[in-house]
């Protein structure tokens, strides 16, 4: 398996700021995921992020609000910029070992 | 639009009973499939994964997948109040190996 971190592990910020989480994983994975779960709803994938490439957006999200970094394997970082009490929200992200995704512990946003 | 559909519960079974959770799935392509649990306020863990027609036995769980009729369950046998927990059936998403999540269905065991 794959064991996954991520930094912050919660925050709150004022609108109109911008958070940078990072997330790290023990093995070199090639695909990484980031996901947001809103309370009370299931998973929704934000963006795919591959080393070497630019990420790629699901319908709803885009590269300006978004914006991620796969600098290696085991690495990735997600930026929630400008933010609105909208974005308040649990931000996943996952790495895909051996076929499986594992995810990380996640990081809990509140937003002003 | 690839679509997993749970019924989001909550189901609630006597401590020592079988617990049925059930998923249905709308690509008929998708071969992989899923079953995390998640804990309020913790991140999904994986419990089964299936990639078959038939049974897949894990300890007290069991995942059923017909692809035929889209159709994967999980149960749990002898239920305990610790598996009460929100349960995601997932279905891999397409070449990037992402993941299409249902809702969830929130199991509670009561002792």
């Amino acid at each position: 398996s794959a064991v996954i971190s991520q930094k912050p592990s919660r925050d709150i910020c004022q609108r109109g700021t911008s958070l940078t989480i990072q997330c790290q994983v023990d093995s070199q994975v090639t695909m990484m995921f980031w996901y947001r779960q809103q309370p009370g709803q299931s998973l929704t994938l934000i963006a795919t992020a591959n080393q070497g490439s630019e990420a790629t957006y699901e319908s709803g999200f885009v590269i300006d609000k978004f914006p991620i970094s796969r600098p290696n394997l085991t690495f990735s970082t997600l930026t929630v910029s400008n933010m609105s009490p909208e974005d308040s929200s649990i931000y996943l992200c996952s790495g895909s070992f051996m076929n499986t995704q594992y995810f990380g512990p996640g990081t809990r946003l509140t937003v002003l | 639009q690839k679509e997993v559909e749970q019924n989001s519960g909550p189901l609630s079974v006597p401590e020592g009973a079988i617990a049925s959770l059930n998923c249905t799935y709308s690509d008929r392509g998708s071969q992989s499939f899923f079953w995390y649990r998640q804990y309020s306020g913790k991140s999904p863990e994986l419990i089964m994964s299936i990639y078959s027609n038939g049974d897949k036995e894990d300890g007290r769980f069991t995942a059923q997948l017909n692809k035929a009729s889209q159709y994967v369950s999980l149960l749990i046998r002898d239920s305990q109040p610790s598996d009460s927990a929100t349960y995601l059936c997932a279905v891999n998403g397409g070449s990037q190996g992402n993941l299409i999540f249902g809702k969830g269905t929130k199991l509670s065991v009561k002792p």
